[in-house]
């Protein structure tokens, strides 16, 4: 079974710019999150997508945003980038709510 | 409010030596879920397990541990035998329900284990 797979791995973006994360859940989960990590904040949840509907948000701007489509693949996006936007962005994905969690490799995003 | 604590940021030891991780968390929740995954230095976030407040019977999975506490709020994972193997960042996490199912996880700083040969 495959596992959780975010594109791209590695990405290297100048300030202003905007970016997009892709993540394919494991087949079968409609559930699908997305988490920034960073050293100094450690893991934040940014939001939850639950068949194609946003069902929770975390305390980001509003530059970031996100969608999942009908075949539950998501896709987050960052508008107007600023330094500390360089991370590891993670996707995870979910069967349903409050079950097992299972993460991507993560994007690495390096603002400069 | 929510929160996760691991106070222990980074912890040494030496093979063979059986290592504690500790957990604490906060929550106004009645029913909740608490979870321990494991980030090599790969990046990935490796699940381990998962435990809802209900179920505070200890687990054992092969040299891995978790006692559960409800009445401290403690959820500690024990590392028996360590291996070098072992070596990663160990993160603890909470999942609420009183909005409703959720996935949204909200995780601890994590501890460093570093098991030296």
């Amino acid at each position: 079974k495959a596992g959780v797979t975010q594109t791209p791995r590695y990405l290297i973006k100048t300030r202003g710019q905007q970016v997009t994360l892709s993540c394919s859940p494991i087949s079968g989960h409609r559930s699908v999150s997305w988490y920034q990590q960073t050293p100094g904040q450690g893991l934040q949840f940014l939001f939850e997508y639950f068949s194609e509907t946003q069902r929770n948000k975390g305390n980001f701007p509003g530059r970031f945003s996100g969608r999942q489509f009908s075949n539950s693949r998501s896709e987050m996006n960052v508008s107007t980038l600023e330094l500390g936007d360089s991370a590891l962005y993670l996707c995870a994905s979910s069967l349903m709510g409050n079950t097992e969690a299972f993460f991507g490799q993560g994007t690495r995003l390096t603002v400069v | 409010a929510q929160k996760v604590t691991q106070a222990q940021t980074e912890i040494s030891v030496v093979e063979k030596e059986d290592v504690t991780l500790d957990c604490v968390y906060e929550t106004r929740d009645t029913t909740y879920y608490l979870f321990w995954y494991k980030q090599p230095p790969s990046g990935e976030l490796v699940f381990l397990i998962r435990r809802n407040s209900f179920d505070e019977q200890n687990e054992i999975s092969g040299r891995y541990s978790w006692n559960f506490q409800k009445s401290t709020s403690s959820f500690n994972f024990t590392i028996t035998a360590s291996q070098v193997v072992d070596s990663a960042v160990y993160f603890c996490a909470l999942s609420e329900t009183y909005g409703g199912a959720t996935n949204k996880l909200i995780f601890g700083t994590g501890t460093l284990l570093a098991v030296q040969p």
